[in-house]
């Protein structure tokens, strides 16, 4: 069954460390992103990605990088962690037909604290 | 910009009474809708869409959302509450091409009383 997945589930980190958090799809979709979500908001977009080897900025892109090494993974990078960072993230993918690529699949999120 | 608004934070329906949980979007032209729920400890699912057609869309479980140009909202709606349905529900507008301009909402938790 075509799925995303996410690891870790969940993760604390300490202030100024460096995290990891990766994503794998078997939708065999195109696109990927990063989102945030904060509690009591909404989800916020971090990095997203049309195709391997290339990521494109979000809305709130500072302190994150992404990689997407193929086209079924797509990693959230954390250099130097901070408390402000304390959220779960979610990834995500969808199609690259127009019309399509607005409706997103969504992994079970990792839930990230930072110390 | 595209935005969202789900007004309600919170929501509390007994199990078995109707449901409608609402969105107001921002958007110049004619946007594609979406709801999306979020059970806990899970990311969201697409529970419905609305592409530009037919306004009233119906979606799994016994949802559907109803699609109102001039009142710019996307409302959700059930008819009968089961206690499973209790989750955080999130309305998204997007243009329509460019997966990353989806715009998601604050959410609204379902609160489901016996």
């Amino acid at each position: 069954e075509a799925a995303v997945t996410q690891s870790p589930r969940s993760k604390v980190a300490v202030t100024g460390g460096k995290v990891t958090l990766s994503c794998h799809q078997t939708n065999n979709h195109d696109y990927m992103y990063w989102y945030r979500q904060d509690t009591g908001h909404g989800l916020r977009l971090i990095h997203y990605s049309y195709v391997a080897d290339s990521t494109e900025k979000g809305d709130i892109p500072d302190g994150y990088k992404a990689s997407r090494p193929s086209q079924e993974n797509f990693s959230l990078i954390l250099e130097l962690a901070s408390l402000s960072q304390t959220a779960v993230y979610f990834c995500a993918s969808s199609d690259a037909i127009a019309g399509r690529d607005a409706e997103q699949f969504f992994g079970p999120g990792t839930r990230l604290t930072v110390l | 910009a595209q935005s969202v608004t789900q007004p309600d934070a919170r929501v509390t329906v007994s199990e078995g009474a109707s449901l409608q949980l609402r969105c107001k979007y921002s958007y110049f032209g004619t946007p594609y809708l979406f709801w999306y729920v979020q059970y806990p400890r899970q990311g969201l699912q697409l529970l419905l869409k609305y592409y530009p057609g037919d306004p009233v869309v119906q979606g799994v479980n016994g949802f559907e959302a109803e699609f109102s140009k001039s009142n710019s909202s996307f409302h959700l709606r059930k008819a009968s509450v089961h206690w499973s349905d209790w989750a955080v529900y999130f309305c998204a507008v997007s243009p329509g091409t460019g997966g990353y301009k989806v715009v998601f909402g604050s959410g609204t938790r379902l609160l489901v009383s016996p």
